[in-house]
């Protein structure tokens, strides 16, 4: 069974807050993890991979919890540019492939001026 | 570079109609995809292909057909038109199959049939 579950929100908060989100999986065999952002009526693009030990990029930080199955997306000192949806991706074939690749129905997320 | 392409960007069918949906990428990727999105719903894969002359099919592949004669190219065939394909359907290239989770996808064609 490969689901990937996110919180819809939408998340409303103010502009320069921290905002963080989750994302849970339900196979434990997982073994890739990414988070994509979704502009209203754009493509998808790839934000960010989720390593084990964490990663940071900029004003966004992931992370993956392999214990309890979730994934996280934490942003710092929000921006009414960070509004978008935010989609968690997991992949559950070791060999790449976009068949292994399940996406979230995102979380959508509005900052406010 | 122009990245990913798709035509049309807008698209009206009515029932039992038959159309192609344009995808290209000129960034010489190996994989390309096909993905639909409904409301409420995650990106759910159709078909997807892993070089010229290789395609197989993902999550949700019925009435819709493929092929890769060329490695720029993916179109995807509708058979005949059903309300229930109402969605956005996007286009995706990756390097390779090892790379497919960095997907770079399409401005999108917004179909509606009726």
């Amino acid at each position: 069974r490969k689901e990937v579950e996110q919180d819809p929100g939408p998340f409303n908060v103010p502009e320069g807050a921290t905002v963080a989100f989750n994302c849970t999986y339900s196979n434990s065999a997982s073994q890739s993890f990414f988070w994509y952002r979704q502009d209203c009526r754009k493509e998808p693009k790839l934000l960010m991979s989720v390593y084990s030990s964490g990663n940071e990029d900029g004003r966004f930080t992931a992370q993956l919890n392999r214990a309890s199955q979730y994934i996280s997306l934490l942003i710092r000192d929000s921006k009414l540019s960070d509004s978008a949806t935010y989609l968690c991706v997991v992949n559950f074939l070791s060999g790449g492939g976009a068949d292994g690749l399940t996406f979230g129905k995102g979380t959508h997320l509005i900052i406010q001026p | 570079n122009a990245g990913v392409t798709q035509t049309p960007k807008f698209q009206v069918l009515k029932t039992g109609q038959s159309m192609t949906l344009q995808c290209a990428q000129d960034m010489n990727h190996e994989y390309m995809s096909w993905y639909r999105q409904d409301p409420g719903m995650g990106l759910r894969l159709i078909h997807y292909s892993v070089g010229a002359g290789i395609t197989d099919q993902g999550e949700v592949p019925n009435g819709y057909n493929v092929s890769r004669s060329t490695t720029e190219d993916f179109p995807l065939r509708l058979l005949s038109a059903a309300p229930s394909q109402t969605s956005v359907y996007f286009c995706a290239s990756s390097y390779s199959a090892e790379s497919s989770y960095e997907q770079y996808f399409g401005p999108g064609t917004r179909l509606t049939v009726t």
